[in-house]
């Protein structure tokens, strides 16, 4: 079981906006900064929120990062196709002392 | 650009070693900590064990604890794991990234190498 939770599924219609849900416990989202990852099948992993909402150079702003206490959240606003992929969530766990990682979230576009 | 190849997967009989690289370009490798985390089939991502520029501090993460070794080769700009009494349960893709200077995270993947435990 991974320590971060996150639904293993969603999806939405071209256009509309998907939501994705972390959760953590104050050992790790609670303390520590938040980081989104997709992961298109057969291919590397890429690096999409950092430091919970920072958008690395490239990537689109309809993607967005948000946290609250020990819960984080990735919304892909103005959904595509190629957005079909699974998402990770990441943070580092002071009691662990090392990262940890959700079970990721398969995104579907209808 | 950056670029991050895993090599050295493959089929191993419960037991035994397998000793997996990484080929790094496109960046100054030494100047970077690196990390492993791997991903066992229908699974999340999971820390296995990172490795500080200069080999001084190495955190290993519950997977794979007590039985892995982590190094690199600045020279020659390679990463290194080497998986000892694997299980079927190591079974994984495993991928080597490139740690963030902002934090501990990855900010760059390689494509990872398939480790296959069995009989």
């Amino acid at each position: 079981q991974s320590v971060l939770t996150q639904p293993p599924s969603a999806s939405g219609t071209p256009g509309q906006t998907v939501t994705i849900s972390c959760s953590g416990t104050s050992s790790n989202i609670g303390s520590n900064y938040v980081y989104w990852y997709q992961q298109v099948p057969g291919t590397a992993p890429k690096l999409l929120i950092d430091r919970d909402n920072q958008r690395p150079s490239g990537v689109p702003d309809r993607f967005s990062g948000s946290k609250s206490g020990t819960s984080a959240s990735l919304a892909i606003s103005g959904l595509r196709s190629e957005d079909e992929a699974h998402y990770h969530c990441a943070s580092w766990d002071d009691s662990l002392r090392f990262g940890v990682f959700g079970g990721g979230t398969k995104v579907t576009v209808l | 650009e950056v670029q991050l190849v895993e090599s050295g997967g493959g089929l191993v009989k419960p037991g035994g070693s397998l000793r997996l690289s990484c080929a790094a370009s496109g960046f100054n490798f030494r100047t970077y900590s690196m990390i492993w985390v791997r991903q066992a089939p229908g699974k999340g991502l999971e820390w296995v064990t990172s490795i500080s520029s200069t080999s001084s501090h190495i955190n290993y993460g519950n997977a794979l604890k007590g039985r892995t070794t982590i190094s690199r080769d600045n020279a020659k700009k390679s990463l290194y794991l080497q998986m000892n009494s694997l299980r079927v349960e190591d079974t994984a893709v495993y991928y080597c990234g490139r740690v963030a200077m902002s934090g501990w995270h990855p900010d760059y993947w390689g494509r990872g190498t398939l480790v296959t435990v069995s009989a």
